[in-house]
């Protein structure tokens, strides 16, 4: 099946620092997400990008499908960014709509 | 609009016990997941039903059964439940694996399950 990996898997900013996470994914996809689980459990879509770029305020997305990656760029990072960053992925060539995640980032933004 | 609505939020279980984690959602979704999320393991497909009327095993199905009750309702049962199935459950639900639009994949709160 799809493989799916994250990196860095740990992540540690200072207020105000500027960062980029890594997604890589071993097939072709027709849907990719980006989630925030917050430090109270919660997972929260950020981004439906399964190709090309978004941006919402501080964070933006970008997914190169040809080359099976896709990057979340947090700027001027505040201690709320703090949590765990995830990418799921759908696989194009039809397993049926199984949806897999990546192993996460893990973020701490210090003050 | 609640979205993906789980129960109980909380178990505390024996080994050997059953039960069943409730999951409905109110989105019309076609297609609805159960995760699992252990530390340092992401999230991990159990189960999902594409569509009403369908089930398929995710990666950790060993253990576990599910019913597609009806397009709303997807459960999670633990026959026998064992330590190792200690961790929080997540349920979640999509338009349609199929669909070519924006296909936002929405979680419930989460269940926190201990077996001893």
């Amino acid at each position: 099946g799809i493989q799916v990996e994250q990196s860095p898997p740990d992540l540690i900013l200072q207020e105000g620092a500027n960062s980029t996470l890594r997604c890589n994914f071993s097939d072709s996809v027709n849907n990719l997400q980006w989630f925030h689980q917050n430090p109270w459990g919660q997972l929260i879509n950020l981004f439906y990008i399964p190709s090309g770029t978004k941006q919402n305020g501080r964070l933006s997305a970008t997914t190169v499908a040809t080359e099976r990656y896709s990057l979340l760029y947090i700027s001027s990072s505040q201690t709320t960014d703090s949590g765990v960053y995830f990418c799921a992925v759908l696989p194009l060539y039809n397993q049926g709509g199984k949806l897999i995640f990546g192993q996460g980032t893990e973020l701490s933004v210090k003050p | 609009n609640a979205g993906v609505t789980q129960t109980p939020k909380f178990q505390v279980l024996k080994t050997g016990q059953s039960m069943t984690l409730q999951c409905a959602q109110d989105m019309n979704h076609n297609s609805m997941y159960w995760y699992r999320q252990d530390p340092g393991m992401g999230l991990r497909l159990i189960y999902y039903s594409a569509s009403e009327g369908t089930t398929d095993k995710g990666e950790v199905p060993n253990g576990y059964n599910v019913s597609r009750l009806n397009k709303r309702e997807f459960s999670l049962r633990l026959e026998s439940a064992a330590p190792s199935q200690t961790s929080v459950y997540f349920c979640a639900s999509i338009r349609a694996f199929f669909f070519s639009g924006a296909n936002v994949l929405t979680f419930g709160a989460g269940s926190r399950l201990t077996v001893l």
